[in-house]
């Protein structure tokens, strides 16, 4: 069964870099777009990034370009999220989610908090 | 990217049945999914291309679209169908994503 679960978060300090992981199974990993979603504390659904299944596309939400970056290891089955110049607003859960059809999430993983300390 | 409106909050008594709105200008010509969240758990799509079901949503979970509306029902509410539903839309120029603001469904 498809299993993607990620890692990597924790409490950082504000600027402070991070990445995180998310570990796939359980399908061709190397044929399949991805994304990276975020929510923030009792907050809603907010999509920050997505990446093609050979890496060579990405794009990404406003509120992380140029700060964040999306990449893959296929021969680890593996999506990555780097995280550059972080804020507080950056608080959330990030989950990894594969693109199914339209556009759409089809599969998600369960979530990795990333948080601040003051 | 696209503006989806959702209702904040939807409440229905048990049985009966549910309907949540995701708007926007971009609804008309963009296919629109559907997501369930209960607290504590990741997102899970009960719906995609406007209306199409995955395997293991029950048959009460249906989507339609009207103009720059797209509407979510959930027939024969139960009380385990408690949770925030949002609307999603995908750019494929752009290949950027848009969430509706989520609308929590409370069952009386």
């Amino acid at each position: 069964q498809v299993q993607l679960v990620e890692s990597g978060g924790r409490e950082v300090q504000p600027g402070t870099p991070l990445r995180l992981s998310c570990a796939a199974s359980g399908f061709t990993f190397a044929l399949s777009p991805m994304n990276w979603v975020r929510q923030a504390p009792g907050q809603g659904l907010e999509w920050v990034a997505f990446i093609s299944s050979n890496g060579k596309t990405d794009s990404y939400a406003d509120s992380v370009r140029d700060r964040f970056t999306i990449s893959r290891d296929n021969s680890k089955s593996t999506l990555y999220l780097q995280m550059s110049s972080l804020s507080v607003d950056d608080t959330a859960v990030y989950y990894c989610a594969r693109d199914g059809e339209g556009g759409s999430f089809d599969f998600w993983g369960q979530g990795t908090l990333v948080t601040f300390s003051s | 990217s696209y503006v989806l409106t959702q209702p904040p909050s939807v409440s229905v008594a048990p049985g009966k049945t549910a309907t949540i709105t995701c708007g926007g200008d971009n609804v008309g010509r963009e296919s629109v999914h559907w997501y369930q969240q209960k607290p504590g758990q990741a997102p899970v799509r009960v719906i995609y291309y406007n209306s199409d079901r995955p395997s293991g949503i029950p048959e009460r979970f249906s989507g339609s679209k009207s103009g720059n509306m797209a509407t979510l029902t959930i027939s024969r509410v139960e009380a385990g169908d408690e949770a925030d539903y949002y609307c999603q839309v995908w750019d494929g120029v752009l290949e950027r994503r848009s969430f509706g603001g989520g609308t929590q469904l409370t069952v009386l």
